[in-house]
């Protein structure tokens, strides 16, 4: 049982590179998002998707596009990316939203921009 | 501004004792809570949740607490294990929300 795979789990990238980190989950779950962990930060949700064609945004979506065109995968493009976007990228799922249940998680995404 | 604050960055205690860890918060609307644990290289996993119509729940040597009216809660570990050593998220959501805030986190050691 995989649950939330991430893939690549490192990566660096040039200032002004486009990039897409992938997500996904053989959970059948409907519910997925993506987070950015910073130092001292904590977890900063960027972009949910409560189905498949529906996404919608987070607390620091700018520099950030998704798409779901299936239940199973995220991904999450950087469109242009910049050194302030270097941090850890963690997608997570659920069966149905984020409001009695808890999210699976996958192992991260560490992003370097230079 | 923080919604979800955890005060604490660490907190270090014996192999034995008993580990609390707090969590505040600001929003009044939020009525589900979870505590995550997270281990270096890894994603966070969940450890323990708690709807506000509750004030305690429990599962095994993990407790949380919940005080509405201070908007605070908090998370107790006994006895704590060397293996409980990890950084501590609160988070917390409100109902049709669909969005999960994060607090900065508490690093915990335990030492043998």
């Amino acid at each position: 049982n995989a649950g939330v795979t991430q893939t690549p789990k490192f990566q660096v990238l040039k200032t002004g590179q486009s990039m897409t980190l992938q997500c996904a989950q053989d959970m059948n779950h409907e519910y997925m998002s993506w987070y950015r962990q910073d130092p001292g930060m904590g977890l900063r949700l960027i972009h949910y998707s409560v189905g498949a064609g529906i996404t919608d945004q987070g607390e620091v979506p700018n520099g950030y596009n998704v798409s779901r065109s299936t239940t199973e995968d995220f991904p999450l493009r950087l469109l242009s990316a910049a050194p302030s976007q270097t941090s850890v990228y963690f997608c997570a799922s659920s069966q149905s939203g984020v409001g009695n249940q808890p999210q699976h998680f996958g192992d991260g995404t560490r992003l370097s921009i230079l | 501004d923080q919604q979800v604050k955890q005060n604490s960055p660490s907190l270090s205690v014996q192999e034995g004792r008993i580990s609390i860890l707090n969590c505040d918060y600001t929003n009044s609307m939020f009525d589900y809570f979870l505590w995550y644990k997270k281990y270096p290289a890894e994603g966070p996993t969940f450890l323990i949740s708690i709807s506000s119509i509750k004030d305690k729940n429990e599962d095994g040597r993990f407790t949380v607490f919940l005080n509405k009216s201070a908007k605070h809660l908090s998370l107790h570990i006994v006895p704590s294990q060397p293996g409980d050593s990890a950084v501590y998220f609160c988070a917390a959501t409100q109902g049709g929300s669909e969005k999960l805030v994060f607090g900065k986190g508490t690093k915990l050691t335990v030492n043998p």
